[in-house]
């Protein structure tokens, strides 16, 4: 069964500063890799996707992930935050067999920026 | 068009009442799904369906839950009696096509089990 792992509970970054967020996955294929984002009192968007190719993949609102088979890793980036980013970000990973349409998240990071 | 539409936004109920938690798919998209988010254990799915039918319904934690989809345009998740464990945020999501296209989350329904 494939899981997530978020390591930072709750990050903090100042305006305009650049952000990474971890995101660690546990699979035995190659897996179809999420990062959703969460305002407060709302439903998830999706930021972006991997599913098989570049391994660096762009999203909405600026953002990017880095897919790094090596190190079970696809973190999220931002080259510079605003305000408005302050949200909970959850890393899901789907399983590659056809059919299957089950995502499993992670905990999530909180986003905290501050002026 | 109307995003993923849930009712109620927020339900207090005592323990041991019947919760019955409604959702309304975007239009035209065959997969709904079930979440439950709790600060213990996160985002957690419930049960899916496709065109209709429950696909998976392992993250279903007990008979206590139960959920069913008549319609492409309805869906109903109920909890029969409930618990104060079952307090959570629970989200619908449907989707279109299948291959892990972009799950559409709707605002959520907090429930309050006293």
């Amino acid at each position: 069964a494939q899981s997530v792992t978020q390591p930072d509970i709750h990050i903090t970054v100042s305006e305009g500063a650049s952000l990474e967020l971890r995101c660690n996955y546990s699979y035995g294929a190659t897996p179809y890799l999420f990062w959703y984002v969460q305002s407060p009192g709302q439903g998830l968007q999706l930021l972006l996707k991997y599913f098989s190719g570049d391994t660096l993949v762009q999203g909405i609102k600026g953002f990017e992930a880095e897919f790094k088979r090596s190190q079970s890793s696809f973190n999220l980036r931002k080259p510079s935050v605003h305000w408005s980013d302050a949200a909970e970000y959850f890393c899901a990973v789907g399983a590659s067999n056809f059919g299957n349409e089950k995502l499993t998240f992670g905990t999530g990071t909180r986003l905290t920026i501050i002026p | 068009d109307a995003g993923v539409i849930q009712s109620p936004r927020h339900e207090v109920t005592e323990m041991g009442q019947e919760v019955t938690l409604r959702c309304k798919p975007i239009s035209g998209h065959d997969y709904l799904f079930w979440y439950r988010q709790t600060m213990m254990r996160g985002l957690e799915l419930l049960i899916y369906f496709n065109n209709n039918v429950p696909i998976d319904d392992s993250g279903m934690p007990e008979d206590r839950f139960s959920a069913k989809m008549p319609n492409a345009s309805f869906s109903t998740l109920k909890i029969q009696p409930s618990e104060p464990r079952d307090s959570a945020v629970y989200f619908c999501a449907s989707s279109r096509g299948g291959r892990y296209n972009e799950q559409f989350f709707g605002p959520g329904t907090r429930l309050t089990v006293l």
